[in-house]
């Protein structure tokens, strides 16, 4: 069964280095995400992107973040100077469609980041 | 603006028993999709169930099933007959467009413990 595939399961680093995390969506998919669950809180929408570019973004999405799809399978997510309130496990999900509200999305098995 | 309350934040089922989460949402927009996932101890999000605003029928995967009551917002997950292994955080969401992409908001989670 086809999946989304995030590297890497778990990245520590220090305080304002930076870091990029990676994920291959689905492959026919065309919607990509970026999901953050803080440990203990709700998921949190980060950013969408579609046509290679950024469809949407949340509040959290500020100028630290952000995204690419350097090649045709990968898409990144990467935050230039993280601070500690960064650590978190962040979700990647692709969906088939988009701009219709209908469909599955899937998400990947999540990057923990931990920031110290 | 979407809201998804999930009010259970722990449930517990003997193993072989059937089991309902609750989920109510609020929306003002006609079409939205209803989601259910599961996020075991390990911190992945897994796909479970999806049920369309305008599906007529209830929907099930195996074990799971969506009870989808348009009228009264709600859209409760039946696990029928609990396996040790169900045990995880169920976290329900509902995907609504905001602006040309769609995203997801989700509940607070509910716990859940099945007892041998």
């Amino acid at each position: 069964e086809p999946e989304v595939t995030q590297t890497p399961s778990h990245q520590v680093t220090q305080m304002g280095q930076e870091v990029i995390l990676r994920c291959v969506p689905i492959s026919n998919h065309l919607y990509f995400y970026w999901y953050r669950q803080i440990l203990g809180q709700k998921v949190e929408f980060l950013v969408s992107f579609y046509n290679n570019e950024i469809s949407e973004k949340s509040e959290i999405f500020d100028d630290q973040f952000s995204v690419e799809r350097p090649d045709g399978s990968n898409f990144t997510l990467k935050i230039r100077s993280t601070k500690l309130e960064d650590s978190a496990m962040y979700f990647c999900a692709s969906s088939e469609v988009g701009r219709t509200n209908t469909g599955e999305l899937f998400f990947g098995e999540g990057s923990r980041l931990t920031v110290l | 603006a979407q809201k998804i309350t999930q009010t259970q934040p722990g449930m517990f089922v003997q193993e072989k028993e059937a089991v309902t989460l609750d989920c109510t949402y609020d929306t003002s927009d006609q079409s939205y999709g209803l989601f259910w996932y599961k996020q075991p101890s390990s911190g992945e999000m897994i796909f479970l169930i999806y049920q369309g605003s305008y599906d007529e029928q209830n929907a099930t995967e195996g074990r799971y099933s969506l009870n989808f009551q348009k009228a009264r917002k709600s859209a409760n997950l039946v696990i029928s007959a609990s396996q040790l292994g169900d045990s995880a955080m169920y976290f329900c969401a509902m995907s609504f467009l905001l602006g040309s992409a769609r995203q997801l908001t989700f509940g607070s989670g509910t716990q859940l413990t099945v007892l041998p």
